[in-house]
């Protein structure tokens, strides 16, 4: 079981390019998460989804879209990438609710020059 | 809205030592879950306790424990018998609900040998 999956590793981006960060999870939970974390402090929530086809925004929306298709995907789209989105991009997911654990991927940090 | 406090931005302590991780919050909901997560140098999020807040009883899970005071919204980690392998940022979370995820900027622990 491979929990979550997220991809690239990495990436370097010129600004103003289109970027999606991908995560797939295998748990079948229904919540899935995106966050950032910039360099020295903790994880703001960008966008969350608590079951396939919704959507909803978190703390930092703006200059990010998301889509839930299916339980398994939650890709992260930056339309047109600015340099303050250089961070580690986390996904994670949880069965539902507010009792559940959140799992974590294991990140993508980009860089936009 | 909600809000996490970390007020020690590093801590050290001495292995085989125990420590206690400051954690306060703020939030306007009944009903939430506290948590607990460990970020090693490499970077994963490692879940490591989680406190409901109509649980009575303090979590544990083995050398971790959560001191969680309601009345004074302080939900402090205790790591007993420390170990150099327990050098890490250490993040307090929240959440409502899906929507609602709120993390601490994190403490940096180090165990000297």
């Amino acid at each position: 079981i491979a929990g979550i999956t997220q991809a690239p590793t990495s990436q370097i981006l010129a600004a103003g390019r289109r970027m999606t960060l991908r995560c797939t999870q295998d748990m079948r939970h229904n919540a899935m998460y995106w966050y950032r974390q910039d360099l020295g402090l903790g994880l703001r929530l960008i966008h969350y989804s608590n079951t396939a086809g919704t959507t909803g925004k978190g703390e930092v929306p703006d200059g990010y879209s998301v889509s839930r298709a299916n339980t398994d995907d939650f890709p992260l789209t930056l339309a047109s990438a600015v340099p303050s989105q250089t961070s580690v991009y986390f996904c994670a997911s949880s069965a539902a609710g507010r009792s559940d654990t959140q799992y974590f991927g294991p990140g993508t940090r980009l860089t936009v020059l | 809205a909600q809000k996490i406090t970390q007020t020690q931005p590093g801590m050290f302590v001495q292995e085989k030592e125990a420590v206690t991780l400051d954690c306060t919050y703020d939030t306007s909901d009944q009903s939430y879950g506290l948590f607990w997560y460990k970020q090693p140098s490499s970077g994963e999020m490692i879940f490591l306790i989680y406190q409901g807040s109509y649980d009575e009883q303090n979590a544990t899970e083995g050398r971790y424990s959560l001191n969680f005071q309601k009345a004074r919204k302080s939900a402090n980690l205790v790591i007993s018998a420390s170990q150099l392998g327990d050098s890490a940022m250490y993040f307090c979370a929240m959440m409502a609900n899906a929507g609602k995820s709120t993390f601490g900027d994190g403490t940096t622990l180090t165990v000297k040998p």
